[in-house]
């Protein structure tokens, strides 16, 4: 089946700066790689998803970048505010429908 | 829409007794699915169903049970509760048919088994 590692388990950064959290994959079928951000006692939510027929998609400060050769993605987030704060949750998915997920990175965004 | 619902909210059993964690969605969705989160091991799917009628074993299947009977529906049957099973329980459904299309979840349930 899928694997998905994700890194880094845990991210401190100051305000303003920049945060990066990377993923790769391992089944040449997925074609679907979301993010999900998850505040502590909440439940997970998409804030930007990016299809293998895409190279990169950015929202407003967050951006998505997808390697296809490499099978890895990264998540980008620019001037991070005290509000990010979170768990970050990559996703990799078929056309099963079945998500696998990584193991979360816990960004810290320290005033 | 109210989206995914889940209930109960929290729930504290005692070793070998069972229960049903109910999940209802009202977005006409077609997969659903239950996760389990537990500190440091991110979400690790159980069973998953594509419609009505039609269930899957996930990654961590074991002490659970599934059934699909209409589309808005899918309660995850504990069978005998361990405490290996304290967790917090995620229902997801998705809009199948866009095969490329996000997870919306539920609120969760936080079970604690003693």
């Amino acid at each position: 089946g899928e694997n998905v590692e994700q890194h880094p388990s845990t991210l401190s950064v100051q305000e303003g700066d920049s945060a990066v959290i990377k993923c790769t994959y391992s089944d040449s079928a997925s074609n679907y790689f979301p993010w999900y951000k998850q505040e502590l006692g909440k439940r997970p939510q998409l804030i930007i998803d990016i299809r293998s027929n895409v190279g990169e998609k950015k929202d407003q400060r967050i951006a998505v970048t997808l390697n296809k050769t490499a099978k890895h993605f990264s998540l980008h987030i620019t001037e991070t505010q005290p509000e990010d704060s979170a768990v970050y949750f990559c996703a990799a998915s078929t056309n099963a429908g079945k998500s696998t997920f990584g193991d979360g990175t816990t960004l810290t965004v320290k005033p | 829409n109210a989206g995914v619902t889940q209930t109960p909210k929290f729930q504290v059993l005692k070793t070998g007794q069972s229960m049903t964690l109910q999940c209802a969605q009202d977005m006409n969705h077609e997969y659903m699915s239950w996760y389990r989160q537990d500190p440091g091991m991110g979400l690790r799917l159980i069973h998953y169903s594509v419609g009505a009628g039609i269930t899957d074993q996930g990654e961590v299947p074991n002490g659970y049970n599934v059934s699909r009977s209409t589309t808005e529906d899918f309660p995850l049957r504990l069978l005998s509760a361990a405490p290996s099973q304290t967790s917090v329980y995620f229902c997801a459904s998705s809009a199948y048919r866009d095969s490329n299309s996000p997870l919306h979840f539920g609120n969760g349930t936080r079970l604690t088994v003693t």
